[in-house]
């Protein structure tokens, strides 16, 4: 019965080389969220989508898009990852914004070489 | 702009005994939500407490409580009769209720809880 689903669980890409990242849930949540975590800091927030409306952090580096094609799905794509992208991405999602419970997936362990 | 502090970066508990993890934010707001959430090494972040801050009364959830002082801004975690289980990081976090613009959830930079056998 998981709710938040994030394929694959360790990723390795090598510099310069894009990736998707993928993220499911069967909670039927309006909001999804993407979120970057180094090594021993808070998530940091990249962009979420409140149906399709997508919203973008001001600080989230061009290098980052994402899509969401459904309600259920929602894809990170890093089109030219750096050294410094390596981390783990966090997939979170919510039914609505500020009252409700953000629900957060395992993480993508992203390494680039 | 909101921010959420959380002063100690490690704590250490002894198996069975009570430990409790700070917290305190700084917000002009008046009604908002804060959280605790813990993220296990290698496992996914989950959601331990929450609390809304229209509400006095402490929130509970079995041997998690909160001590909320609002005046204060101030926002603890004691986990009574630690398990092994527990051992996580912890971040605290807040979420204004309005919304809008405001909708980040802000987090603290977390608090690295060991528990000793």
């Amino acid at each position: 019965d998981a709710m938040v689903i994030q394929n694959p669980r360790y990723q390795v890409t090598q510099f310069g080389k894009p990736v998707t990242l993928s993220c499911s849930q069967t909670l039927n949540h309006n909001v999804m969220y993407w979120y970057q975590q180094k090594s021993s800091q808070a998530p940091k927030l990249l962009f979420h989508y409140y149906d399709k409306d997508f919203n973008n952090e001001a600080d989230t580096p061009d290098n980052f898009q994402s899509r969401r094609p459904n309600t259920s799905f929602c894809f990170l794509d890093i089109r030219s990852p750096g050294l410094g992208d390596a981390a783990m991405y966090l997939c979170a999602t919510s039914r609505g914004f500020s009252t409700d419970t953000q629900y957060f997936g395992p993480g993508t362990r992203l390494t680039v070489l | 702009a909101q921010t959420v502090t959380q002063s100690q970066p490690e704590m250490s508990v002894q198996e069975a005994e009570t430990v409790t993890l700070s917290c305190t934010y700084d917000t002009s707001e008046s009604d908002y939500y804060l959280f605790w959430y813990k993220q296990p090494p290698s496992r996914q972040m989950i959601l331990v407490i929450r609390q809304e801050a229209y509400k006095q009364q402490n929130a509970t959830e079995n041997r998690f409580s909160v001590n909320f002082q609002k005046a204060a801004k101030s926002f603890s975690l004691k986990i009574s009769d630690s398990q092994l289980g527990d051992a996580a990081m912890y971040f605290c976090a807040y979420n204004p209720r309005s919304g809008g613009s405001n909708y980040k959830l802000t987090f603290g930079k977390g608090t690295l809880l060991t528990v000793n056998p």
